[in-house]
């Protein structure tokens, strides 16, 4: 059974520090791993996502790394915003499957501080 | 191109209730998932639709069923319902290609209490 961990569970930072969340998995065979946002009460909105045969992706600020053999991904935010501050979900797709049935971890709470 | 929808946005039902919660993937999509989120946690797989048929299933229980239509819209009921039912229920909707990696985009959610 594939279990995800995200760690820290809350982070404060104040205003253009650089960043990193962290991920892990315990299943290495996986078909994608996909951050999100994920603001109060709200819906997630997609950040990145990594096939498996990838090793990063950029996007902004944003960058994402995936080693599939360590089981880990990191999310790096560069130059951190107020704005920035939401909860940081990473979920990971299991192999050669159709869309969906991802696993999520519980996720990091992020606060930027001005 | 419109996003994924979900609706109705908030309701409060009794323990004991039935409920239906209604998603319009994105257009284009034809897999819908869907996921129940509680307090403080991250979102657990409930069970995927691809092209009508149910194509998955999380560790939930038999009063969890679903539906997709053939505009690929989709509903998820609950029956019986108890107080840990209360969640936030999101949709995502997908469409399966080697150029999409199956990247999920989501709704922004029903927010259901049970009392």
């Amino acid at each position: 059974k594939q279990e995800v961990t995200q760690i820290p569970a809350a982070l404060s930072v104040p205003e253009g520090e650089n960043l990193v969340l962290n991920c892990s998995f315990t299943d290495s065979a996986i078909y994608n791993l996909q951050w999100f946002r994920q603001d109060p009460g709200k819906g997630l909105t997609s950040l990145l996502l990594i096939q498996s045969s990838q090793r990063e992706q950029t996007s902004g600020r944003l960058n994402a790394s995936l080693d599939k053999s360590s089981g880990r991904s990191t999310l790096y935010i560069a130059a951190s915003q107020p704005g920035d501050s939401a909860t940081y979900l990473c979920a990971v797709s299991p192999h050669n499957t159709n869309a969906g049935k991802s696993t999520f971890g519980d996720g990091t709470t992020l606060t930027v501080k001005p | 191109e419109t996003g994924v929808t979900q609706s109705p946005t908030h309701l409060i039902k009794t323990r004991g209730q039935q409920v239906t919660l209604r998603c319009s993937s994105q257009s284009g999509h034809n897999t819908v998932s869907w996921y129940q989120q509680a307090l403080g946690q991250g979102p657990q797989f409930i069970f995927q639709y691809y092209r009508e048929e149910e194509n998955g299933r999380g560790n939930f229980p038999p009063r969890f069923s679903g539906l997709q239509f053939p505009n690929y819209s989709s509903e998820l009921n609950v029956n019986a319902l108890e107080l840990d039912d209360s969640a936030l229920y999101l949709c995502a909707s997908s469409y399966p290609s080697a150029s999409s990696y199956n990247e999920q985009f989501f709704g922004p959610g029903t927010r259901l209490t049970v009392l």
